[in-house]
């Protein structure tokens, strides 16, 4: 069964710091891809980084990049220079080539400290 | 871009009613998602549409709850006979692409609904 865990339901960080958010999971297939969404409080949630599983090279986007370790199956985030509208909840999702559902994990709640 | 469109953002409900919420995707989006979060919790898969066709339910989806998504543009989701559990924010994603595509899903702002 796909299952995607996030250990930690919180987490702090000093503005200007790094933090980084984990996530492992756990899936049969060989192919899928990874995300991790953003839900700021109150707010839509919103996409902050993709991963394809065929990729080694891992993906950054800006002041966001993962650590994907696809033996181990761990997918973490790494938040630099931290902001406080980086305060939100962070999800870890799966989704697998052939099916359509996403998979999400529990969450972290992010607070970031000025 | 105007954004996945959710209505109402609230509804509060008496037990044993039905309620029905909507969802409008962005406009070129084929794929629909409906899923639940609870408090403290990620987005719990229901139901997921691929134009107007309902591809695949969980097992979440009980026989009080149906979508339907006609033309293949917005959705509705009904739940008849509400219960205390079905309290919770009810959240819809569209996306774009076809089985092998690593388009994400674009969320709404939800409708939070609570059961008195």
């Amino acid at each position: 069964a796909q299952t995607v865990t996030q250990s930690q339901p919180e987490m702090s960080v000093q503005e200007a710091e790094t933090v980084t958010l984990s996530c492992t999971y756990d899936t049969s297939e060989n192919n899928y891809y990874l995300f991790w969404y953003k839900q700021p409080p109150s707010r839509q949630m919103i996409l902050v980084i993709r991963q394809e599983a065929y990729k080694q090279q891992n993906a950054t986007e800006n002041r966001f990049s993962v650590n994907f370790q696809k033996a181990a199956k761990s997918f973490s985030l790494k938040i630099s220079d931290s902001q406080l509208g980086d305060t939100a909840m962070y999800f870890c999702a799966l989704r697998e080539y052939n099916f359509n559902k996403f998979y999400f994990g529990s969450g972290t709640k992010l607070n970031v400290k000025p | 871009d105007t954004g996945v469109s959710q209505n109402p953002r609230h509804k509060i409900t008496k037990r044993g009613q039905n309620v029905t919420f909507r969802c409008d995707p962005i406009s070129e989006h084929n794929r629909l998602y409906w899923y639940r979060q609870t408090l403290g919790q990620g987005p719990e898969f229901l139901t997921y549409f691929q134009n107007e066709a309902q591809l695949e339910k969980s097992r979440l989806l009980s026989d009080r709850f149906s979508a339907e998504r006609p033309k293949g543009s917005f959705s509705t989701l009904e739940i008849q006979r509400t219960e205390q559990g079905d309290s919770a924010m009810y959240l819809c994603a569209s996306s774009l692409g076809g089985s092998y595509s690593n388009q994400p899903q674009h969320f709404g702002d939800g409708t939070r609904l609570s059961i008195l």
